[in-house]
């Protein structure tokens, strides 16, 4: 069945550093792609998403782009800062008949971004 | 605003007892799912629902119940057959169901067990 795997963290990182949290998918065709993204006590909310391949989303400087070829959709950030300390998940649709799909979600990647 | 409404925030459950977690919206969305968070295994989906008295099993319904009487509310039941309850329970609506949808998540129910 459909899946994605993401690397395990915690990952730690200073202030102002690049960040790359890798994704990859096993999918029949080519689905939508997402990141999502949850703060500490809070629900999940869409970071960014990529409909097509070679696509790019990005949003509050975070990107990714949708790599057919290699099956992956890393998020990266050139600067991160402290209030990107969050929990990061990717995911993505899979179809469970009738004409729904359900996401399902990689294990999540914990960063913590320290001053 | 609109958004998604999850109470309470904490809940506490005693052996045999059965506990329902609410979840209400007002963004007129016609999708609403019901998550499970445990630490270092993700979201995994319990039940989801398309439109109003309608609901489908997710990947780990057994011990749950749902309901949806109502397009803005779609609770959940723990019951006493779930033996391991304790989690972080999530729920989402999305504007319909579809391949490339953005869920709309609330800020999630902390269920232990006594």
């Amino acid at each position: 069945g459909d899946s994605v795997t993401q690397m395990e963290g915690p990952v730690t990182l200073s202030e102002e550093a690049f960040l790359t949290i890798n994704c990859t998918y096993t999918a029949t065709g080519y689905p939508s792609l997402f990141w999502y993204v949850q703060y500490p006590g809070e629900g999940l909310q869409l970071l960014l998403k990529a409909t097509k391949a070679d696509d790019k989303g990005s949003n509050k400087g975070f990107e990714a782009t949708y790599r057919k070829e290699t099956t992956s959709f890393h998020l990266e950030k050139g600067s991160v800062q402290v209030s990107d300390s969050a929990v990061y998940f990717c995911a993505l649709p899979s179809y469970s008949g009738a004409g729904s799909y359900q996401l399902t979600f990689g294990k999540g990647t914990k960063l913590s971004v320290i001053p | 605003d609109g958004g998604i409404t999850q109470s309470p925030k904490y809940l506490f459950r005693k052996e045999g007892q059965n506990v329902t977690l609410s979840c209400e919206q007002n963004l007129n969305h016609d999708a609403m799912y019901w998550y499970r968070q445990d630490p270092g295994q993700g979201l995994r989906l319990i039940y989801y629902s398309q439109i109003v008295n309608d609901f489908q099993k997710g990947d780990i319904a057994e011990g749950y119940s749902v309901s949806r009487e109502k397009k803005e509310s779609f609770p959940l039941t723990v019951t006493s057959a779930q033996k391991n309850p304790t989690a972080f329970y999530l729920c989402a609506s999305s504007l319909r169901q579809g391949a490339a949808e953005k869920l709309f998540f609330g800020s999630g129910t902390q269920l232990s067990v006594l």
